[in-house]
């Protein structure tokens, strides 16, 4: 069946640094891939969405990255600030447009 | 853009009582919808989805079941709650394409089950 990751539970940095958090799967070849911000008790918030034919989306302070060949998206906060402190969720994207999330990274930016 | 309204925003029920969570949609229409739980310090995981109304189609087998009446308008039921039940349940739609993809999804405000 197929399988996402997130490397890191949790990692912290410090401010003004930038973030890169890891997504990798497996048993899936998914034409999209998404990134979303959850903060606590409440539901996950849509940041971007990059599709497979495209290696590199930005949006403000984000990045993405997809790899379809090492089945890798890599999500990076430049000039990170306390208040984007948060979990970070990768998730496939299925045929019915149902996502697959991986199980998130807790980022902590240390003023 | 759209509105999810879920209630209620926490719930407290024995084991073997019956569950009814509820998720209305503003803003959109004809919209797939979603139920997703996520246990304490875990990931999201997908339960049902809908394409239609009327239209159910369960990723995980479980004691749980889901409806949809009308277009707008997804139910998350149980007969008799488990203590497994416990968790934190989700609401999502889709987007329309319209000022945002189709494929980023809406999430409700959330309901907090303890079952004891």
């Amino acid at each position: 069946s197929q399988k996402i990751e997130q490397n890191s539970e949790a990692l912290n940095i410090q401010e003004g640094k930038t973030a890169t958090l890891t997504c990798n799967y497996t048993n899936y070849s998914p034409a999209y891939l998404q990134w979303y911000r959850q903060d606590p008790g409440r539901g996950p918030v849509f940041l971007l969405l990059i599709r497979e034919n495209e290696k590199e989306k930005r949006k403000e302070r984000l990045k993405v990255t997809f790899d379809t060949t090492l089945k890798q998206s890599l999500f990076h906060i430049t000039a990170s600030q306390p208040a984007d402190s948060a979990t970070y969720l990768c998730a496939l994207v299925g045929s019915a447009r149902q996502l697959t999330f991986g199980s998130g990274t807790q980022l902590t930016v240390l003023p | 853009s759209q509105t999810i309204h879920q209630w209620p925003a926490t719930l407290v029920q024995p084991v073997g009582s019956p569950l009814s969570l509820e998720c209305t949609v503003e803003g959109t229409s004809n919209p797939n919808l979603y139920w997703y739980r996520q246990a304490a310090g875990r990931g999201l995981q997908l339960l049902f989805y809908s394409v239609g109304i009327g239209q159910i189609s369960s990723e995980v087998p479980q004691n749980l079941s889901a409806s949809r009446p009308q277009d707008r308008q997804f139910i998350l039921s149980s007969k008799k709650l488990l203590l497994s039940d416990s968790g934190f349940y989700l609401c999502a739609s889709t987007g329309t394409g319209f000022g945002g993809s189709i494929y980023e999804q809406y999430f409700g405000p959330g309901t907090r089950l303890t079952v004891t």
